[in-house]
């Protein structure tokens, strides 16, 4: 079954740096999203994506992060300039056009910041 | 406001024994309804999806869910719980169009004696 790749599974980054997340969504998605989980918190909706724009994002996802779909396959997050609360999971997920299908997920990375 | 409440931070139960994890929503829609799982060190995996009619439906390794509207749950059930089903369980609800803005619980851990 195809999966959504992320890399790397873990990255320690110093407070401040730029870090650049990966994703390789399922090849036949259109859509696609980034959510990310602090340790002991909730799964939190972090931006959508379709047609080279982001359709949607939450109030988490401020100007120090950016989506980029730099390829026909990877899908990237970047945090611009991190801070020690951006240290979470971070899981990218894909889902085909057809409303009510299923959003399938990576196995996340883990941000740490230092 | 939107929100998932899964009451039971934790559930130990006997291998072999019958499993249910409880999920409550608020959501001023009708939203689609999901259960995720996650086992250590793993990504986020689909269980199963209710989106409409049969208002009990079948998911991956056994699990089954029922759909009460009228008690706004989303209940995950299981007949005989086998150790691999160690994990965190994640209940959430989404609009019903494709921006996937998946409301999570908070999760429900998992313990399997043996």
């Amino acid at each position: 079954e195809p999966e959504v790749t992320q890399t790397p599974s873990h990255q320690v980054t110093q407070m401040g740096q730029e870090v650049i997340l990966r994703c390789v969504p399922i090849s036949n998605h259109l859509y696609f999203y980034w959510y990310r989980q602090i340790l002991g918190q909730k799964v939190e909706f972090l931006v959508s994506f379709y047609n080279n724009e982001i359709s949607e994002k939450s109030e988490i996802f401020d100007d120090q992060f950016s989506v980029e779909r730099p390829d026909g396959s990877n899908f990237t997050l970047k945090i611009r300039s991190t801070k020690l609360e951006d240290s979470a999971m971070y899981f990218c997920a894909s889902s085909e056009i057809i409303v009510g299908r299923p959003l399938h997920f990576g196995n996340g990375t883990r941000l740490t910041v230092t | 406001a939107q929100s998932v409440t899964q009451p039971d931070i934790h559930i130990t139960v006997s291998e072999g024994a019958s499993l249910e994890l409880r999920c409550n929503y608020s959501y001023g829609a009708t939203p689609y309804l999901f259960w995720y799982v996650q086992s250590p060190g793993q990504g986020l995996q689909l269980l199963l999806k209710y989106f409409s009619g049969d208002t009990l439906v079948q998911g991956i390794k056994g699990f089954e869910a029922e759909f009460k509207r009228s008690q706004s749950s989303f209940n995950l059930r299981k007949p005989s719980v086998h150790w691999s089903d160690a994990a965190e369980y994640f209940c959430a609800v989404g609009p019903m169009d494709s921006s996937y803005k998946l409301i999570f619980g908070s999760g429900t851990r998992l313990l399997v004696r043996p």
